[in-house]
């Protein structure tokens, strides 16, 4: 119940495209999911992060989408450039602030 | 401010030596999180703090692991004796009063 489902495992997309990663979750006493981006060789960075009282947030090209009754939640890059290039995790807590985290996803986007 | 701060950034040393691992948390942040990275196992945490307290230890996977926050701003990540099986990269994180958590650079460790 405390897991994260992340998909795909990999995911590579043509420059110009959008690409999605999907996470989904059991314990609904969740209450943040963030969005996390890391570059080889470097820490992981939170990218964006929504709570279930919103449906969607935007932040320029990222967008999560948050689907309460079916417990899942997107990250839609619109527009991928070969910068976003990098592996995505999402994650999910409660009140106590411990990150569940999904497996993480290997974005490639080819120029 | 600087960010998380981790030392050194890699390690080599060899199965059975002591490592440590040393990190400065963000001023003012008041939790501060240890994690470890794997291929195999992804990002595991392995211990958090809050306002220098050990809060959950759970994720140490042995009594090999040991880890300290002496003051606010220092906390180590103590592997005694090393095994190969140790080697990853050691993420500390830390956040002010809330989830969002800002990650170091991260210690690769290697044992051989």
């Amino acid at each position: 119940q405390q897991q994260v489902k992340q998909s795909p495992q990999s995911l590579i997309v043509q420059k110009g495209g959008i690409s999605i990663i999907n996470c989904a979750y059991e314990n609904t006493a969740f209450d943040y999911f963030p969005w996390y981006q890391q570059f080889p060789g470097k820490g992981p960075a939170l990218l964006i992060a929504i709570r279930p009282d919103v449906s969607e947030k935007k932040e320029g090209r990222f967008t999560i989408s948050f689907n309460k009754s079916a417990k899942q939640f997107s990250l839609h890059i619109m527009d991928s450039q070969p910068g976003d290039s990098a592996t995505y995790f999402c994650a999910a807590t409660d009140s106590n602030y411990q990150l569940i985290w999904g497996a993480g996803t290997k974005l490639i986007i080819k120029p | 401010d600087a960010g998380v701060i981790q030392s050194p950034r890699h390690e080599v040393t060899e199965m059975g030596q002591e490592v440590t691992l040393r990190c400065k948390p963000i001023s003012g942040h008041d939790y501060l999180f240890w994690y470890r990275q794997t291929m195999m196992r992804g990002l595991e945490l392995l211990i958090y703090f809050n306002n220098n307290v050990p809060i959950d230890d759970s994720g140490m996977p042995e009594d090999r692991f040991s880890a300290k926050m002496p003051n606010a701003s220092f906390s180590t990540l103590k592997i005694q004796p090393s095994e190969p099986r140790d080697s990853a990269v050691y993420f500390c994180a830390s956040s002010n009063r809330g989830p969002e958590a800002f990650f170091g650079q991260g210690t690769r460790l290697t044992v051989v």
